[in-house]
């Protein structure tokens, strides 16, 4: 159980256009997801928490306008990396609590981003 | 605000050794506490996490952490390394249920026969 899928895992795309990734919680509803943000060999930096139904919050120094983050229902959240340049090339995460409240968070596989 | 410090990017043992991969927290409220592991280009993968019950904690494949709440650790073991258990691990705190995790910078696990 307790299963989230990232998609897609790699994407190339050109500087100045927009990439969608979408995160799915399989076998639990997530009444909050967050998306992070991993440079090579670097920790996992936190840019927002989505929450079903309502705007995003995002964190200090991370673009709204750049990360859209949309949470729709409680199994999908995207996140759209808009007018995207080389600097956003990234490794990024999505996670999901369960809405049962326990406090560990599940992880997608990842979406490796690449703009050339 | 919490944080989390992990000893030691990159800590090199041999197979069938001891691991000890090094974690302390910094919380102003009782913390939740999570040791994740992360291969190449993957997400990660709960090994274990403290939740104010047992201060021993025993995840899956043999890792277990203790929670010293004097010395504010979280410090991952294993008794003996395999090949497999090579990767990155994180420490992650949270200070409650709803909030984000909070990750350290991890650690490099690298296992030689």
């Amino acid at each position: 159980g307790a299963v989230v899928s990232q998609h897609p895992s790699w994407v190339i795309c050109k500087s100045g256009t927009s990439v969608k990734i979408e995160c799915r919680s399989l076998d639990f509803q997530a009444t909050t997801m967050f998306w992070y943000r991993q440079f090579p060999k670097q920790s996992l930096m936190l840019m927002a928490t989505s929450n079903e139904g309502s705007k995003a919050t995002y964190e200090q120094g991370v673009e709204k306008d750049k990360f859209l983050i949309n949470h729709a229902s409680l199994t999908l959240s995207t996140l759209t990396v808009t007018s995207a340049h080389p600097e956003d090339s990234s490794f990024y995460i999505c996670s999901a609590r369960d809405h049962s409240g326990t406090p560990e968070l599940f992880f997608g596989e990842g979406s490796r981003l690449t703009v050339l | 605000a919490q944080s989390v410090t992990q000893l030691g990017s990159h800590v090199s043992v041999s197979e069938g050794a001891l691991v000890l991969l090094r974690c302390n927290y910094s919380s102003s409220v009782p913390p939740y506490l999570f040791w994740y592991v992360q291969y190449p280009n993957q997400g990660l993968q709960l090994l274990l996490k403290y939740t104010s019950a047992a201060t021993l904690v025993k995840g899956i494949n043999d890792f277990e952490a203790e929670f010293k709440k004097s010395e504010t650790s979280f410090h991952l073991t294993k008794p003996s390394a395999h090949m497999s258990d090579a990767a990155e691990y994180f420490c992650a705190v949270s200070d409650q249920a709803g909030t984000a995790l909070i990750f350290g910078k991890g650690t490099t696990l690298s296992v030689s026969s």
